[in-house]
C-alpha cells in the first residue's frame, strides 16, 4: 500500500522556537495532503488543507502564521510551527490522497513538545 | 458533509466478533464510507472501505445497508492487538473531499 513517511518521531524544542516537520508520499503522487493536530485523548483537528503549487486552505481558528504549510512538491509538505509556545505541545498528524482522494494515508506521526 | 456518529467506547474478549455501526443519517450520493484503526501515538491506519452492500478484506468487513445512512465495521475473532480507536468516514470520491474525524470507538479488547 501506499506509503507516507513523517520526520521527525519527536522533538523537544524551547519556547520561542520553530519546529520543521515533513511529509512525505514514498510510492505515489500526493495531490492533495492534510495536517491534523491531536491532543491525548481526543480526536484529530484538521488544521489545514494544502494541494501542490498552492496556498493552504486553514480552518477556522487556526493561525495561518504560526502554522505555515508548504506543499512545493507533488510528494512533500511541510508544516513549521514558528515561535513555538507550550500551548503548541501536541500529535501533528499529516495525510495525503492520490488521484482518487477518498482513500487517506497517515504518517506515523510527530509528538512536539515545547518547554 | 456527512456527519458521523459512534458509540464512544466498547469492551471485547478475546476470540469475540466486534461489530462497530457508524451512523452517517446525510450521506450524498458520491460519499464512500472508509474505516481507519489508530494506535497510540501513531497515525490511523485505513482498515476498509466500501460504497454499497458488503465489503471484506483480510481483517475485517464492512457491511451497509441499502439506505447507506449506517455501516457496521466487523472485526472477526479479536486479539488484544485489536484494542485501538477506530474512525469512520465518509467522503467523496474525486471530490473536494476535507476529511473531519468524528470522536471514534475506543475498542478494549480484555483477555
Amino acid at each position: 500500500g501506499a506509503v507516507v513517511s513523517q520526520h521527525p518521531s519527536w522533538v523537544i524544542c524551547k519556547s520561542g522556537t520553530s519546529v520543521k516537520i515533513e511529509c512525505r508520499s514514498l510510492d505515489f503522487q500526493a495531490t492533495t495532503m492534510f495536517w491534523y493536530r491531536q491532543f491525548p485523548k481526543q480526536s484529530l483537528m484538521l488544521m489545514a488543507t494544502s494541494n501542490e503549487g498552492s496556498k493552504a486552505t486553514y480552518e477556522q481558528g487556526v493561525e495561518k502564521d504560526k502554522f505555515l504549510i508548504n506543499h512545493a512538491s507533488l510528494t512533500l509538505s511541510t508544516l513549521t510551527v514558528t515561535s513555538a509556545h507550550p500551548e503548541d505541545s501536541s500529535f501533528y498528524i499529516c495525510s495525503a490522497t492520490g488521484t482518487t482522494n477518498e482513500k487517506l494515508f497517515f504518517g506515523s506521526g510527530t509528538q512536539l513538545s515545547v518547554l | 458533509l456527512a456527519k458521523t456518529t459512534q458509540p464512544i467506547s466498547m469492551d471485547s474478549y478475546e476470540g469475540q466478533e466486534v461489530n462497530i455501526t457508524c451512523s452517517h443519517n446525510n450521506i450524498a450520493t458520491n460519499d464512500y464510507i472508509t474505516w481507519y484503526q489508530q494506535f497510540p501515538s501513531q497515525g490511523p491506519r485505513f482498515i476498509i472501505q466500501g460504497y454499497k452492500t458488503k465489503v471484506t478484506n483480510e481483517v475485517a468487513s464492512l457491511f451497509i445497508p441499502a439506505d447507506r445512512k449506517s455501516s457496521t465495521l466487523s472485526l472477526p475473532r479479536v486479539s488484544l492487538s485489536d484494542t485501538a480507536v477506530y474512525y469512520c468516514l465518509v467522503g467523496e470520491s474525486g471530490g473536494s473531499y476535507i476529511p473531519t474525524f468524528g470522536r471514534g470507538t475506543s475498542l478494549i479488547v480484555h483477555p
